[in-house]
């Protein structure tokens, strides 16, 4: 049902690496969301986007940057990878209309050496 | 804004209902309740929502409690496939939409 996919699934990288990770929906959703998630934690609001042109950052401060260029697709980058990065790293998105359910994707695992 | 609290964890029997509480006593009178539950590996799925107004859908029940300061998701029949962490959380989009989740209730069922 959910057409939200996020790569890669798993990502194992070294200390200082700039990495992107990918997150597209085909729904044509207007509203996006990362979030961050340790084993076994909460879920934690990292970065959200209302629609083309529009980032907003979450709850959780963090390093990592987004952007969104197209309806479609809102990718999160690291410009410089480090260990206490390693976490899984969620995407969701809704439609505008109020009270619309969340898709979440599969999710990308980073692991930072 | 306004916050839930849920149980750390619960346990119920296979086949048997499972009644998962949520408490949100500040809710204000535009909130939406959500349902969400995360299985192992996975990100979560929507479960169900509701205002004032008991819900049902294929998945589960949504009763509200009149004063809306509390609500119970009720999985009719659970099976081992239902172990999951379930989270409540408020949503009302006419405020800023930033859809914060609390730890959840983690869910063993037991065969």
């Amino acid at each position: 049902e959910a057409d939200i996919y996020q790569t890669p699934r798993y990502l194992v990288i070294g200390t200082g690496k700039k990495i992107t990770l990918e997150c597209s929906q085909t729904m044509g959703h207007d509203k996006m969301y990362w979030y961050q998630q340790d084993p076994g934690m909460e879920l934690h609001l990292i970065h959200y986007s209302y629609g083309v042109n529009s980032t907003e950052k979450g709850d959780l401060s963090s390093e990592s940057t987004v952007s969104r260029i197209r309806t479609e697709h809102f990718p999160l980058t690291l410009e410089s990878a480090r260990p206490s990065h390693t976490s899984q790293y969620l995407c969701a998105s809704s439609e505008a209309m109020d009270n619309e359910k969340l898709f979440f994707g599969s999710g990308t695992q980073l692991s930072v050496l | 804004d306004a916050k839930t609290t849920q149980p750390n964890s619960m346990e119920s029997n296979e086949e048997e209902p499972v009644h998962l509480p949520c408490n949100h006593s500040t809710i204000s009178g535009t909130d939406y309740i959500h349902w969400y539950r995360q299985l192992p590996s996975q990100g979560p799925e929507y479960v169900i929502h509701g205002l004032t107004s008991n819900v049902n859908n294929r998945m589960a029940s949504l009763a509200i409690a009149e004063d809306r300061k509390s609500s119970t998701l009720i999985l009719h029949r659970a099976t081992l496939r239902d172990a999951a962490v379930y989270y409540c959380i408020l949503r009302d989009t006419n405020r800023d939409d930033k859809i914060i989740f609390g730890k959840g209730t983690r869910l063993h069922i037991l065969p």
